[in-house]
């Protein structure tokens, strides 16, 4: 059964600090997709970052960074320096390529308060 | 950038009244979606469509129900809301094909009293 799990149902850091967000996830397929999705107070979900179960190399985008794992099936999120309008809900979620529906199937969701 | 549009962003309405949702999408993606979600928690899927004349129910059992007349256009309808019904609406869409990422709308924040 494919499952996204969140262990981390909120997090608060100072500004600065460097946070890393957890996702564990569980599937049977060998072909899948992740996702990082940031949900800002104004409540529209915003993509990160996709990444397919064939390509681990770890990737950076500015302060973001994420670190693929097949072995531990986890696709963490790091952010660096973190600043306040990094507060939100991020989620992480699944998507198996063999089911032919492509649905989604999304973590509960990390809370990060960044505080001044 | 993705272009999907959901309205109204806000809308308080007394139970039992027929309510639309509307969304719609310029990028010409062929799957589109409705999750319903209560603020800052889990997203749970509702309808989704593959395609004109293709809907299908998702994980989570809703009153509501979809039509997909046109690629552009995925509207929700609740024949008699209910306070059960009141949370927020996100609409998405993504392309046919394995890259599947989904677009979503700004959400619709539905009470009803």
């Amino acid at each position: 059964a494919q499952k996204v799990t969140q262990a981390q149902t909120e997090i608060s850091v100072v500004e600065k600090e460097d946070v890393t967000l957890d996702c564990v996830y569980e599937t049977r397929d060998t072909t899948y997709y992740l996702f990082w999705y940031k949900q800002p107070p104004s409540g529209e979900l915003v993509f990160l970052i996709r990444r397919n179960s064939f390509d681990e190399q770890n990737e950076i985008s500015g302060r973001y960074s994420w670190n693929f794992q097949k072995s531990t099936s986890s696709f963490n999120f790091t952010i660096t320096a973190s600043q306040v309008v990094d507060s939100a809900v991020y989620f992480c979620a699944l998507s198996e390529g063999s089911s032919g529906t492509y649905k989604y199937i999304f973590g509960t969701g990390t809370r990060l308060k960044v505080l001044a | 950038e993705a272009d999907i549009y959901q309205t109204p962003r806000y809308l308080v309405i007394g139970t039992g009244k027929k309510i639309t949702l509307e969304c719609s999408q310029t990028m010409g993606h062929d799957k589109m979606y409705w999750y319903q979600q209560d603020p800052g928690m889990e997203l749970h899927l509702i309808h989704y469509s593959y395609g004109v004349n293709s809907t299908e129910k998702g994980d989570l059992s809703s009153e509501s129900t979809v039509s997909r007349i046109r690629t552009e256009h995925f509207p929700l309808t609740l024949e008699s809301a209910r306070p059960s019904h009141t949370s927020q609406y996100l609409c998405a869409s993504s392309e046919y094909g394995t890259t599947n990422e989904q677009f979503f709308g700004p959400g619709t924040r539905l009470t009803v009293l």
